[in-house]
C-alpha cells in the first residue's frame, strides 16, 4: 500500500510567519500534486510537479518535489489568514489514480 | 475553468435506505472519474475509479455491493450508497479527469451524508 506521509499533522501560526509543510513516502511517483481544501468543500488544485528537482512558485506559495521523486514540500512566505485551510499532497499511483497525503491543517492568526 | 458539478450537496437519510450521488462534469468530457470518501478532520481516502462504459475499480476493503458506481456517459457518474447505516455517514467526494487535453483533475464541491 502506497502511503504519502505529511507532517506537521497540524499548524497554527501568527500572521506573517513563514512555514513548511512536508509529504513524504518511501513510493516513486510519476507526479504530484498539492490541493488546499476548505470545510465542506472539495479540494481545490495548487499544483502539480512532475520532474524530480522541480521547483514552482505560485505567488507566496513554493512548491519542490523531491529529486527522487518520493517526497515534496509546501513553503508559504509571509502566511496570511487566507492561508488557513487543509493542505494535502496527492501522488499520481497507476496510470490516472491519485493517492492522497494524510493531510495538514493549518490555521493563521491575525 | 473545468466545473464538476456534484449533488446533492447534503443529504439526510434513514437507516437501510438507499441514497445516490451525482457527479457531473458540466464543460467537458470525464472518460474516468474517482470517488473519495472523507471522514471528519482526515484526508482523502480512494474508493473506486470509474471509467466510462465499464465497471468501476474498488480500493481494497470498499464493498462493491454496498457502493455501487455507475459511469454511463461521459459527463455523468452516479454513486449509490446503498442499504445505508450509520456508520456510512461521512463527506464524499468525486473527482473527474478531462478526457481532452492536459487531462487535468477538477473536483467536485463534495456531498455531506449523514445516515440516521
Amino acid at each position: 500500500t502506497q502511503l504519502l506521509e505529511q507532517s506537521p499533522q497540524f499548524l497554527s501560526i501568527q500572521e506573517g510567519e513563514n512555514l513548511t509543510v512536508y509529504c513524504n513516502s518511501s513510493s516513486v511517483f510519476s507526479s504530484l500534486q498539492w490541493y488546499r481544501q476548505e470545510p465542506g468543500e472539495g479540494p481545490v488544485l495548487l499544483v502539480t510537479v512532475v520532474t524530480g528537482g522541480e521547483v514552482k512558485k505560485l505567488k507566496r506559495l513554493t512548491f519542490q518535489f523531491g529529486d527522487a521523486r518520493k517526497d515534496s514540500s509546501l513553503h508559504i512566505t509571509a502566511a496570511q489568514t487566507g492561508d488557513t485551510g487543509l493542505y494535502l499532497c496527492a501522488g499520481r499511483s497507476g496510470t490516472y489514480k491519485y493517492i492522497f497525503g494524510t493531510g495538514t491543517r493549518l490555521k493563521v492568526l491575525a | 475553468g473545468a466545473v464538476v458539478s456534484q449533488h446533492p450537496s447534503r443529504v439526510i437519510c434513514k437507516s437501510g435506505t438507499s441514497v445516490k450521488i451525482e457527479c457531473r462534469s458540466l464543460d467537458f468530457q470525464a472518460t474516468t472519474m474517482f470517488w473519495y470518501r472523507q471522514f471528519p478532520k482526515q484526508s482523502l481516502m480512494l474508493m473506486a475509479t470509474s471509467n466510462e462504459g465499464s465497471k468501476a475499480t474498488y480500493e481494497q476493503g470498499v464493498e462493491k455491493d454496498k457502493f455501487l458506481i455507475n459511469h454511463a456517459s461521459l459527463t455523468l457518474s452516479t454513486l449509490t450508497v446503498t442499504s445505508a447505516h450509520p456508520e456510512d455517514s461521512s463527506f464524499y467526494i468525486c473527482s473527474a479527469r478531462e478526457a481532452q487535453g492536459a487531462g487535468g483533475y477538477t473536483f467536485g464541491s463534495g456531498t455531506r451524508l449523514t445516515v440516521v
